[in-house]
């Protein structure tokens, strides 16, 4: 059972239009979303993250937005710029175990 | 501090041998994590620990993985008589348990060691 879903495997933009990635989550429990991006050969990296109490969190060119009622998290990526290509991870924890769930991922391409 | 490290960073062994990959945690984290990542997979959650207590273990984790985390530091994991499927990227990474205004509760990933079994 995929509790947290990246259904786009592959998303490409042009540099300094908007990056819209998306995931969804299944578990209700689940009350704090991270977005880790990787490159190859490398483990994921922290972007930003959210909690269930709020719908919005912004760091500089990213930005997350949460919809609990439909249990859908997108990260927003403005200007997007060629180094931002990589794979992109949702992950969702439940405060009750403390244990990360993470999505398949959805591999970025910024084209020049 | 230099972040979580790993290692080995690459493991090639034959079907049937042990293996063991150790992970350095971020010094003050208490919460240590190993993830097994597969090509186009995300980190599948394999076990945690709380300092030195392992709190949970994934249903992926056969009778022939074993973690350990003594004194609540460094952790290994060890592969006993591995096969052809175990072949994969381990990841460790590591958190602090706290308020997340803090920046608690963020994953540390460690660069990870690929194992190939043959």
């Amino acid at each position: 059972d995929q509790q947290v879903k990246q259904n786009s495997p592959s998303l490409s933009v042009q540099e300094g239009r908007i990056s819209i990635l998306n995931c969804d989550y299944t578990n209700s429990m689940f009350d704090y979303f991270l977005w880790y991006k990787k490159y190859p050969a490398e483990g994921p990296t922290f972007l930003i993250s959210i909690s269930s109490i709020k719908d919005k969190n912004e760091d500089g060119r990213f930005t997350v937005f949460l919809n609990k009622s439909a249990k859908h998290l997108s990260l927003h990526i403005v200007p997007s710029q060629p180094g931002d290509s990589a794979v992109y991870f949702c992950a969702a924890m439940d405060s009750g175990t403390y244990k990360y769930i993470f999505g398949t991922g959805t591999r970025l391409k910024v084209l020049a | 501090d230099t972040g979580v490290s790993q290692n080995p960073r690459h493991k090639i062994t034959k079907r049937g041998q042990n293996v063991t990959f150790r992970c350095d945690p971020i010094s003050e984290h208490n919460r240590l994590y190993w993830y097994r990542q597969t090509l186009g997979q995300g980190p599948e959650f394999l076990t945690y620990f709380q300092n030195e207590a392992q709190l949970e273990k994934s249903r992926l984790l056969s009778d022939r993985f074993s973690a350990e985390r003594p004194k609540g530091s460094f952790s290994t994991l060890e592969i006993q008589r591995t096969e052809q499927g175990d072949s994969a990227m381990y990841l460790c990474a590591s958190s602090l348990a706290g308020a997340r205004e803090s920046g608690a509760n963020v994953l540390t990933f460690g660069a990870g060691s690929r194992l190939t079994v043959l």
